[in-house]
């Protein structure tokens, strides 16, 4: 049973445009979300975070949103620019089974930004 | 800095065949984990260890060992390799400081025919 999930596998923007990325989770006990970024023969490498208590969290040109009672978080990138073509994972943590550093991880979503 | 540090690159396994994969950290961190990466499977948790000694299981923790005996190092243990074990392996660690992302390897790309 999937407890994070994103439903496209690829989205494809113009540069200079809004890229919206999605993610939905479904446990309840997830406090802390965060996304990833993974070009190809590489680590994912961190992005940008959002705690629970916020709805909203702002860094440079991506900003995370949340929305609890949807369960229902988005990455906005704004303007798009062509480095930002990778895989884009949404993740999870919470403190179910007593411990808040096992993340649990949506498929990803490729991000294609044409020039 | 190094970082995450993991070793090798590359791995080609025979069926039964058994192999440790490597990864080190240099940032002195306490959580370590690692994860396996596969096609529209995202990345999923097999073992993490929230200091030396200390190791759980995670999501997908069968055909696999872990040990951790000291801060900086947390090799992953196949014991008899088997296709299904095809992946590609990530380390990551972070410090045990409430809400700290992960910070991840480069990864180990592992084929077992």
């Amino acid at each position: 049973d999937q407890q994070v999930k994103q439903n496209s596998p690829s989205l494809s923007v113009q540069e200079g445009r809004i890229s919206i990325l999605n993610c939905d989770y479904t446990n309840s006990m997830f406090d802390y979300f965060l996304w990833y970024k993974k070009y190809p023969a590489e680590g994912p490498t961190f992005l940008i975070s959002i705690s629970s208590i916020k709805d909203k969290n702002e860094d440079g040109r991506f900003t995370v949103f949340l929305n609890k009672s949807a369960k229902h978080l988005s990455l906005h990138i704004v303007p798009s620019q062509p480095g930002d073509s990778a895989v884009y994972f949404c993740a999870a943590s919470g403190r179910s089974g007593g411990s808040n550093y096992k993340l649990t991880f949506g498929k990803g979503t490729l991000l294609t930004v044409n020039p | 800095n190094a970082g995450v540090t993991q070793t090798p690159k590359f791995q080609v396994l025979k069926t039964g065949q058994s192999m440790t994969l490597q990864c080190a950290q240099d940032m002195n961190h306490e959580y370590m984990s690692w994860y396996r990466q596969d096609p529209g499977m995202g990345l999923r948790l097999i073992h993490y260890s929230v200091g030396a000694g200390i190791t759980d299981q995670g999501e997908v923790p069968n055909g696999y060992n872990v040990s951790r005996s000291t801060t900086e190092d947390f090799p992953l243990r196949l014991l008899s390799a088997a296709p299904s074990q095809t992946s590609v392996y990530f380390c990551a660690s972070s410090p045990m400081l409430g809400n700290s992302p992960l910070h991840f390897g480069n990864g180990t790309r592992l084929t077992v025919t």
